[in-house]
C-alpha cells in the first residue's frame, strides 16, 4: 500500500515550457487535491476533484489545468511555465467530502528559470 | 474565505505541554477545523479534526470554544521529534474556501 505517489520528485523548466505532474493514490479515495507551497508559507489549493471527471478551482488555479481520468490518478499540467510557478507541489487524497482527513504525497519540487 | 491566523513560531522544552492557537474569525457554519503536522521535505500529516467543543485522540487534543472563532491544538508532553510546522485548516464544502494557515514552527528544546 503506497498511499499517495507523485512523479517526478524534482524538475527544472525554462520559462514557457510545459509539463505534467502525476499523482496516484491506491486507497480508493474519492477526493483528490493539488496544492502549492511556497517557501515559508502554508499550502494553497490549486484544484480539487470530488470524483472521476469532476474538478473544481481552488484559491490559485490560474496557469494550471488538471485532469481526473479515473479514480486513482489526478494530474496537474503547466501549459507555459513561469518563474512565479516555482514551488513545491503536493498532491493529496481523502476518502469522503472535501475537508476530510487528507493523505499527502511526498511532493514535487519545481523550479522555473 | 475563512482566513486563519497562527503564531509564526513557538519554543518549548521536552516533557512540557504545548498549546498552539489558530484564529478563524470568518468560519462558516459547515466548516470543520483540522490540524496537520509537517516535517521538512515531507507532505503534511493529519493530527486531529473537530467541529466544536473538545476532541481527543492518542496524540493530541483540540479545543474549540462555543463561538468557533478560534481553536487550540494541545500536544501533551512534547519530545524532540515533535519539532515541526503545525498548520490549521478550515473548510468543508467549497474548494475555494479550503484555507490553510501560514503555520507555526514549533521547536522543542532538550
Amino acid at each position: 500500500n503506497a498511499g499517495v505517489t507523485q512523479t517526478p520528485k524534482f524538475q527544472v523548466l525554462k520559462t514557457g515550457q510545459s509539463m505534467t505532474l502525476q499523482c496516484a493514490q491506491d486507497m480508493n479515495h474519492n477526493s483528490m487535491y493539488w496544492y502549492r507551497q511556497d517557501p515559508g508559507m502554508g499550502l494553497r489549493l490549486i484544484y480539487y476533484s470530488a470524483s472521476e471527471g469532476t474538478t473544481d478551482k481552488g484559491e490559485v488555479p490560474n496557469g494550471y489545468n488538471v485532469s481526473r481520468l479515473n479514480k486513482r490518478e489526478f494530474s496537474l499540467r503547466l501549459e507555459s511555465a513561469a518563474p512565479s510557478q516555482t514551488s513545491v507541489y503536493f498532491c493529496a487524497s481523502s476518502g469522503g467530502l472535501i475537508g476530510d482527513e487528507q493523505f499527502f504525497g511526498p511532493g514535487t519540487r519545481l523550479t522555473v528559470l | 474565505l475563512a482566513k486563519t491566523t497562527q503564531p509564526i513560531s513557538m519554543d518549548s522544552y521536552e516533557g512540557q505541554e504545548v498549546n498552539i492557537t489558530c484564529s478563524h474569525n470568518n468560519i462558516a457554519t459547515n466548516d470543520y477545523i483540522t490540524w496537520y503536522q509537517q516535517f521538512p521535505s515531507q507532505g503534511p500529516r493529519f493530527i486531529i479534526q473537530g467541529y466544536k467543543t473538545k476532541v481527543t485522540n492518542e496524540v493530541a487534543s483540540l479545543f474549540i470554544p462555543a463561538d468557533r472563532k478560534s481553536s487550540t491544538l494541545s500536544l501533551p508532553r512534547v519530545s524532540l521529534s515533535d519539532t515541526a510546522v503545525y498548520y490549521c485548516l478550515v473548510g468543508s464544502g467549497s474548494a475555494r474556501q479550503l484555507t490553510f494557515g501560514s503555520g507555526t514552527q514549533l521547536t522543542v528544546l532538550p
